[in-house]
């Protein structure tokens, strides 16, 4: 089983529409949680973290769920700007002692005008 | 504000060839990171440093890579020799140390495309 999964898509969906996004873990120890946007051939860049309490940045909310070892994101009246490869990543704890950024290996969005 | 800098954007090189890539974090930050990126794997960390230390090179593929950090603002990544399968972006990103310090995302930079022919 993979350490970080999501569904790759692409989720091909009409401006407007609202998508959402999961993404499982498998290390329960894990300590931070954060959503990434990739274009093509670009690097990734922050979009949110995702907080115990869930948090909202505009059209997008971010939730944890760490009893069932998720995290959601949740586009809504989505954009032609959105689209892009979205990449869930987890600070993950890697016994006896560090921690490890791991990455998703990311779901594809397009919106469709 | 810089962000992290990588050199080159774009290297090509043929089989054999010793490849070298550079990264400048952005400033203050301690922690840095080498990532490879393929479509078959995605995002793979290689190795990072805090305090220029290397802390986990586990992810390093072979004995072919190896990385440096001489100083808090420079670091390589160093492949010799090349091979085609090491074709890939390689990125690199950095992270500073608040005192929530597990909360705090990365930065990267612009990455290096490689193609070993």
């Amino acid at each position: 089983r993979k350490e970080v999964e999501q569904d790759p898509g692409p989720f091909n969906v009409p401006e407007g529409a609202t998508v959402a996004f999961n993404c499982t873990y498998s290390n329960s120890a894990s300590q931070s949680f954060f959503w990434y946007r990739q274009d093509c051939r670009k690097e990734p860049k922050l979009l949110m973290s995702v907080y115990s309490s869930g948090n909202e940045d505009g059209r997008f909310t971010a939730q944890l769920n760490r009893a069932s070892q998720y995290i959601s994101l949740l586009i809504r009246d989505s954009k032609l700007s959105d689209s892009a490869t979205y990449l869930c990543v987890v600070n993950m704890y890697i016994p006896p002692g560090t921690y490890k950024y791991i990455f998703g290996t990311g779901t594809r969005l397009k919106v469709l005008a | 504000d810089a962000g992290v800098i990588q050199s080159p954007r774009h290297e090509v090189t043929e089989m054999g060839q010793e490849v070298t890539l550079r990264c400048k974090p952005i400033s203050g930050h301690d922690y840095l990171f080498w990532y490879r990126q393929t479509m078959m794997r995605g995002l793979e960390l290689l190795i990072y440093f805090n305090n220029n230390v290397p802390i986990d090179d586990s992810g390093m593929p072979e004995d072919r890579f190896s990385a440096k950090m001489p100083n808090a603002s420079f670091s390589t990544l160093k492949i010799q020799p090349s091979e085609p399968r090491d074709s890939a972006v390689y990125f690199c990103a950095s992270r500073g140390t608040p005192q929530a310090s597990t909360n705090s995302p990365l930065h990267f930079g612009n990455g290096t495309r490689l193609t070993v022919t």
